[in-house]
């Protein structure tokens, strides 16, 4: 399996302007995580889908940022309008619940985000 | 809400050392628990988990790691580090039957000096 698959891998964007992040997770996997990995913060999950449906966006900071999900193969993050506190890496992971609640979530190379 | 303590942030070691790291965690319910690396530039890969049964469970590289229910610990441990192991290590958990996201420590800096 080619992994959790996450494009593009590097974005400079000015503020203002939209960026969309993508993911293409392990065929298969029932969940799909977006977390964001900052310095002040760390590493902080924004939101989580379920077969495709979103279950918990209580990390999403603001109107700002959208999360989709419109297949089992794909999700994006929007972010509209940029601003520079959006720099982060913004990863994606995906997992397969088993029977018991046991699961693991592999994680996507990243997406590094440079909001200027 | 669940938390988790990674007490060291910033650890120097030399070769051969031997590599003990702090991890509690703050939830009343059962539990997944993870450790995952981080080396510079890339991204978050599974070093060893626990979801049930005995205590001691090993990962990959050599890294092993202790549940100790009473403690609320998840201490992550290696007898001989190597200059390769130079990384981020972060533990997590999830909870077993509820909240899938993940809660991630601080992270712990680990640099192995040759």
């Amino acid at each position: 399996d080619a992994g959790v698959i996450q494009s593009p891998r590097h974005e400079v964007t000015e503020m203002g302007q939209e960026v969309t992040l993508r993911c293409k997770p392990i065929s298969g996997h029932d969940y799909l995580f977006w977390y964001r990995q900052t310095m002040m913060r760390g590493l902080e999950l924004l939101i989580y889908f379920n077969n495709n449906v979103p279950i918990d966006d209580s990390g999403m900071p603001e109107d700002r940022f959208s999360a989709k999900m419109p297949n089992a193969s794909f999700s994006t993050l929007k972010i509209q309008p940029s601003e520079p506190r959006d720099s982060a890496v913004y990863f994606c992971a995906s997992s397969l619940v088993k029977y018991g609640g046991q699961e693991t979530q592999y994680f996507g190379p990243g997406t590094r985000l440079l909001v200027l | 809400a669940q938390s988790v303590s990674q007490h060291n942030h910033h650890v120097i070691l030399s070769e051969a050392a031997s590599l003990e790291l702090g991890c509690n965690y703050s939830y009343g319910g059962t539990v997944n628990l993870f450790w995952y690396v981080q080396y510079p530039g890339q991204h978050l890969q599974l070093l060893l988990k626990y979801f049930s049964g005995d205590p001691l469970v090993k990962g990959i590289k050599g890294f092993e790691a202790e549940f100790i229910k009473s403690k609320f610990s998840f201490n992550l441990r290696k007898p001989s580090v190597q200059w390769s192991d130079t990384a981020e290590y972060f533990c997590a958990v999830n909870g077993g039957t509820g909240r899938r996201a993940l809660t991630f420590g601080s992270g712990t800096r680990l640099q192995v000096q040759p």
